[in-house]
């Protein structure tokens, strides 16, 4: 049971690159969130997807596109990427607003 | 911003109780309180949760306050492997963290 995958683990962008981090979950759960966590901070929510089919914004959305693609997959899009993005990226899902997250082992990226 | 508070920094003493307190004043009837914990960079780490009763696991206690304003983490018996930030979440759907608690257990 894989729980919740994230792809790629690592990744250096160059300033104004484009990329889209995967996160996939095999738990059949309804919700899914994008948080970021820069060096010594908490984590800070980006978008979440309540249920498929919708996404909101959390605290720090500027920058950023997801998209929910089906209940298993919720991608995150940075269009042109900043050295402000440079960050560990985490993606969680949870079955519902009773229900704890799971996380992946998150996605260390770095913008030169 | 998250709608919990937490001090900074506690320490314990091994093999005695750690008591982690947070205050959420603005929680809302449906809304559950989360306890997670990070070591080092790793994914953060469920621990408990509750509504209104206060619950017990494997790893620790909830204690919430009869309205719901403030809750208590309690690790039973302390160990430097739960040397970690701790968070403290309240939510429907829209989940925020906190900075945390850094929790440091010495020998």
């Amino acid at each position: 049971n894989a729980g919740v995958t994230q792809t790629p683990k690592f990744q250096v962008l160059k300033t104004g690159q484009s990329m889209t981090l995967q996160c996939a979950q095999d738990m059949n759960h309804n919700s899914m969130y994008w948080y970021r966590q820069d060096p010594g901070m908490g984590l800070r929510l980006i978008y979440y997807s309540a249920s498929e089919g919708t996404t909101d914004k959390g605290e720090v959305p500027n920058g950023y596109n997801v998209s929910r693609l089906n209940k298993r997959e919720f991608s995150l899009r940075l269009e042109s990427a900043a050295p402000s993005q440079t960050s560990v990226y985490f993606c969680a899902s949870r079955g519902g607003y009773n229900s704890p997250l799971h996380f992946g082992n998150g996605t260390r990226l770095t913008v030169t | 911003d998250a709608k919990t508070t937490q001090p900074t920094s506690m320490d314990c003493a091994e093999g005695r109780a750690a008591n982690l307190p947070c205050n959420h004043s603005t929680i809302s009837g449906n809304e559950y309180v989360y306890w997670y914990r990070q070591i080092h960079s790793q994914g953060p780490q469920y621990i408990i949760h509750g509504l209104k009763n206060n619950e017990t696991n494997e790893m620790a206690s909830l204690i919430i306050t009869e309205d719901r304003k403030s809750s208590t983490l309690i690790l039973p018996h302390a160990t430097l492997r739960d040397t970690a930030v701790y968070y403290c979440i309240v939510g429907y759907y829209d989940m925020r963290f906190g900075a945390g608690t850094r929790l440091t257990v010495k020998p």
